[in-house]
């Protein structure tokens, strides 16, 4: 199995701040990395595919980078809505394996 | 827009099978690969697997020997039966719907279900 190692596991930011949170794969997945944001008691919502690449509705403060094993999120600007925790996923090969989870939550 | 809904039981006993229905609504099963996961607080966000085009499936292979996911297109529903069940195997359990290119999911897991909690527990 591929293993998806975020860090950091939590963040203390405030409004305004810039975040970037880091996904690592144990093995290269050339771009096929996801991105979720997953709030209380809700299901994840997808907010990024193929690494780079932003899912319809999702504000252009959200950007991703990365290919082979080292993967980013960036969220600039945060905004009071942007507190949730993030996770990525890898959708290259069975079975489909996400990270542990970011939570951000406010300073 | 497409919207999925979990049903099924929340409380089944050791040993015994679950069955989860998920119904999809404003939008045909013909395509796209409809998936379940799981999430606990042990394990975290979980694929169990999904079908696709007509009656293909892919498993997580830790789980493949007890899951099997099947479809009903005249109903816009599929469905998980996830058998021999353990204490481990309670979760917050989502469909969704995924896309990829070639039995990937290149394009992640776009719409999910708001979950069912099924706890197991005698």
């Amino acid at each position: 199995d591929i293993q998806m190692t975020q860090s950091p596991t939590s963040l203390s930011t405030s409004v305004g701040d810039s975040v970037t949170i880091t996904c690592r794969a144990s093995q290269s997945i050339s771009n096929y990395l996801n991105w979720y944001q997953q709030k209380p008691g809700k299901a994840p919502k997808l907010l990024m595919f193929a690494a780079s690449t932003l899912q319809s509705g999702v504000p252009s403060r959200f950007s991703g980078s990365g290919s082979g094993t080292d993967f980013t999120l960036t969220i600039s600007s945060l905004q009071p809505e942007d507190f949730a925790t993030y996770y990525c996923q890898q959708g290259y090969s069975n079975p489909y394996t996400f990270g542990q989870g970011t939570k951000l939550d406010i300073k | 827009q497409v919207q999925l809904q979990e049903s099924g039981p929340g409380l089944v006993k050791p040993s015994e099978t679950l069955s989860l229905t998920c119904t999809v609504s404003g939008g045909s099963i013909s395509s796209y690969y409809w998936s379940w996961l799981r999430q606990s607080p042990g394990k975290g966000l979980e694929w169990i697997g999904y079908i696709y085009y007509g009656g293909n499936t892919n498993y997580n292979p830790s789980l493949k020997s007890r899951v099997t996911i099947s479809e009903d297109m005249s109903r816009n529903q599929f469905f998980l039966t996830l058998r021999s069940l353990i204490a481990a195997d309670t979760a917050v359990y989502y469909c969704a719907r995924g896309e990829g290119v070639l039995s990937d999911y290149y394009y992640g897991v776009d719409v999910w279900g708001q979950g069912t909690t099924v706890t197991v527990s005698s």
